[in-house]
């Protein structure tokens, strides 16, 4: 059964990059689709975006800019970097595994806080 | 982006009862691709239905979803202690795929 553990700094300064790593045990992570999604504290879920096995991505447009995922097939492992955070980069981070292309996201980590503060 | 709308914001129920909860879309989701999760504080929140009605692997039967085009629901049938959780609708057949803003279940 696979498994997904988020690790990373729990504490980013502003205006620094957030980065934060996935590592998948119990399965491979290729051909598969790997996901990053974020809840801010009292809020709701947000998705930062996917990353297949092959290195191609989609972001979400609120964040495009400042998003980049990468895969580790070596490591079994894809990371999540976000630059220039503020306050509002606050949040628990999870990692996820989709089922396929046109699949939710089934597996995920238990997620990881973040906070953005000096 | 399509925006999911979910009601109530909070629900308080008793173990046994019966709990619905909605979801609605600002337009209609593609293929019916919509998903609800169980989530607890400090958990992996969990996969319970996908394509709007279909349960994920190992989903107790009491869990059901229905619903197309634009208004979606998830029916717990006999509430158990476990059920008491956070509970998020996803939409996932356009992109940015995007989520309620969660339904609290809380113990009456």
């Amino acid at each position: 059964q696979v498994q997904l553990q988020e690790s990373g700094p729990g504490l980013v300064k502003p205006s620094e990059t957030l980065s934060l790593t996935c590592t998948v045990s119990g399965g491979s992570i290729n051909n598969f689709y790997w996901s990053w999604i974020r809840q801010p504290p009292g809020k709701g879920l947000e998705w930062i975006g996917y990353i297949y096995s092959s290195g191609s991505t989609t972001y979400n447009p609120s964040l495009k800019s400042r998003v980049t995922m990468s895969v580790d097939m070596s490591n079994n492992q894809f990371s999540l970097k976000l630059t220039s955070v503020t306050a509002a980069d606050t949040a628990v981070y999870f990692c996820s595994r989709r089922g396929g292309s046109s699949s939710p996201e089934v597996t995920w980590g238990q997620g990881t806080l973040v906070t953005v503060s000096s | 982006e399509i925006v999911l709308t979910q009601s109530p914001g909070t629900l308080s129920l008793s173990p046994g009862e019966r709990a619905t909860l909605s979801c609605r879309a600002s337009q209609s989701v593609s293929s019916n691709n919509l998903a609800w999760y169980h989530h607890k504080r400090g958990q992996a929140p969990r996969l319970l239905i996908y394509a709007a009605s279909i349960r994920a692997t190992d989903i107790p039967d009491r869990f059901s979803g229905s619903g197309s085009g634009t208004d979606f629901t998830l029916t717990i049938s006999r509430l158990e202690p476990e059920d008491f959780a956070v509970y998020y609708c996803q939409q996932y057949g356009s992109s940015p795929r995007t989520f309620g803003q969660g339904t609290k279940l809380e113990i009456k």
